[in-house]
C-alpha cells in the first residue's frame, strides 16, 4: 500500500532533550516536506526537500534540522526542543508536480 | 501565492450536495486552485485541482468562475464521512510549498 509513515505518532519529552521524528514513503517520490499545525495558524511548512541531499527552508525552520540521505526517508530533528515546538507535525511527499500525500501526523509535547 | 478566503464553517444535510465557496481575487494566470481536506487531526487529503476549466473526479467537482476570482468545491452526495475541514489553496503547479489557511469546517448533519 502506497503511504507515508511517521514515527512516533505521539511523543512527550522535556526541554533540551534531542529527538528525531522519522518520515518514510514507499512511493519513490522525489519531493518531501515537513509541516507543523497549530490551532488558529493552519499548516506551516518547516523544511522541504526536492531530492536526495537537496533541502531548503520553509516558513518556520528555526529550531529544526532535516536530512535527506535516501530518497525514501526525511527525518525531522529537534536538537534542543522547547515548549513552543509543541505541535502536530505532518510529513508529506509528492511525485513530480502532483498532489501531496500526507502522513498520519506526530503529536509532540515538550514540557 | 495568492491568498484565499473561505467561510469558517458550513453545515450540509446528509445526502445533499455540499457546495464550498472560495474567493481568490488576486490569483495570477499560472496559479492553480487546489482543494485538500483534513478529517479530525489526520493528515490532509488531496481532493482535486484545476486551472480554469471545471474539473470532476470520483470525490468531487471543482467549478472555477470565468474570471478565476472564485471557485466552488462540490461534494455531490455528502455523507457523514465528509465532515472535515476543507482547504482551498492557490499555488503555482508543483510549487515547493502549499500555504494552508484556516479552511472551512464542514459538518454533515444526519
Amino acid at each position: 500500500e502506497a503511504q507515508v509513515t511517521q514515527n512516533p505518532r505521539y511523543l512527550i519529552t522535556v526541554t533540551g532533550k534531542k529527538l528525531t521524528v522519522t518520515c518514510s514513503q514507499n512511493m519513490n517520490h522525489e519531493y518531501m516536506s515537513w509541516y507543523r499545525q497549530d490551532p488558529g495558524l493552519g499548516l506551516r511548512q518547516i523544511y522541504y526537500s526536492m531530492n536526495v541531499e537537496v533541502t531548503d527552508k520553509g516558513d518556520v525552520p528555526e529550531g529544526y534540522k532535516v536530512s535527506r540521505k535516501e530518497k525514501r526517508n526525511f527525518p525531522l530533528i529537534l536538537e534542543s526542543p522547547s515548549p513552543n515546538q509543541t505541535s502536530l507535525y505532518f510529513c508529506a511527499s509528492r511525485f513530480g508536480k502532483g498532489e501531496q500525500f500526507f502522513g498520519p501526523g506526530t503529536r509532540l509535547t515538550v514540557l | 501565492d495568492a491568498k484565499t478566503t473561505q467561510p469558517p464553517s458550513m453545515d450540509c444535510a446528509e445526502g445533499r450536495a455540499a457546495n464550498l465557496p472560495c474567493n481568490h481575487s488576486t490569483i495570477s494566470g499560472n496559479e492553480y486552485v487546489y482543494w485538500y481536506r483534513q478529517i479530525h487531526s489526520q493528515g490532509p487529503q488531496y481532493i482535486i485541482h484545476g486551472l480554469k476549466n471545471n474539473e470532476t473526479n470520483e470525490m468531487a467537482s471543482l467549478i472555477i468562475t470565468e474570471d478565476r476570482k472564485s471557485s466552488t468545491l462540490i461534494l455531490p452526495h455528502a455523507t457523514l464521512r465528509d465532515t472535515a475541514v476543507y482547504y482551498c489553496i492557490v499555488s503555482f503547479f508543483g510549487n515547493e510549498k502549499l500555504t494552508f489557511g484556516t479552511g472551512t469546517r464542514l459538518t454533515i448533519i444526519p
